[in-house]
């Protein structure tokens, strides 16, 4: 099994809708937990921590469920802009910085 | 500027030859990363360090060799590529004793022929 894992999807959505991606981790001592972006072949890039009373960021909503060891994240109002990559990933270990990065969703708004 | 960078950004190479992928950064942290992503898989740590004098091995470091020459730069080679070398690579930094977030390179797109 995976330490951390994602629908690959793509989604495909139309601007405007509300879509929510998952991910699951498999240690359940870890201890932070974020969402990355990744457009088209450039870096990943934080988009949000994710706590464990959930967190929102204007159009974005992250929460974490350390029972079922699943983290989500949702965005509404997709704009074209949201297109790319988003990448769940997880610190098993806590203050050593080595972070676990899932394979990522591909979401793709269209007008 | 960008605050982390690399060289080269792309690189096409034959099977045998030493590689080194360079990493610079100018914003003061103290830990550096490397990162290689395959389509399909997640990043995929290489190497990482935690100061000039700290290196350590990643998840998958067989084939790879790493140089911290200053707190600045970290460098990573391949001593003799093989074609399942070709990836995307990433420099990350992070800030020892502060949140989690990592802060990547631009990469650098690898072909070993």
């Amino acid at each position: 099994r995976k330490e951390v894992e994602q629908d690959p999807g793509p989604f495909n959505v139309p601007e405007g809708a509300t879509v929510a991606f998952n991910c699951t981790y498999s240690n359940s001592a870890s201890q932070s937990f974020f969402w990355y972006r990744q457009d088209c072949r450039k870096e990943p890039k934080l988009l949000m921590s994710v706590y464990s009373s959930g967190n929102e960021d204007g159009r974005f909503t992250a929460q974490l469920n350390r029972a079922s060891q699943y983290i989500s994240l949702l965005i509404r109002d997709s704009k074209l802009s949201d297109s790319a990559t988003y990448l769940c990933v997880v610190n098993p270990s806590g203050g050593y910085n080595k972070l676990i990065f899932g394979a990522g969703t591909r979401l793709a708004v269209h007008p | 500027d960008a605050d982390v960078t690399q060289t080269p950004r792309n690189r096409i190479t034959k099977t045998g030859k030493r590689i080194m992928l360079e990493c610079s950064q100018t914003k003061g942290h103290d830990r550096m990363y490397w990162y290689r992503q395959d389509p399909g898989l997640g990043l995929r740590l290489i190497y990482y360090s935690f100061d000039v004098k700290d290196i350590n091995k990643g998840e998958i470091s067989d084939g790879y060799s790493v140089s911290r020459q200053a707190q600045a730069k970290f460098s990573l080679s391949l001593e003799s590529a093989i074609p399942n070398q070709t990836a995307l690579y990433f420099c990350a930094t992070s800030e020892s004793g502060g949140t989690d977030t990592q802060y990547f390179g631009p990469g650098t797109r690898l072909t070993v022929l």
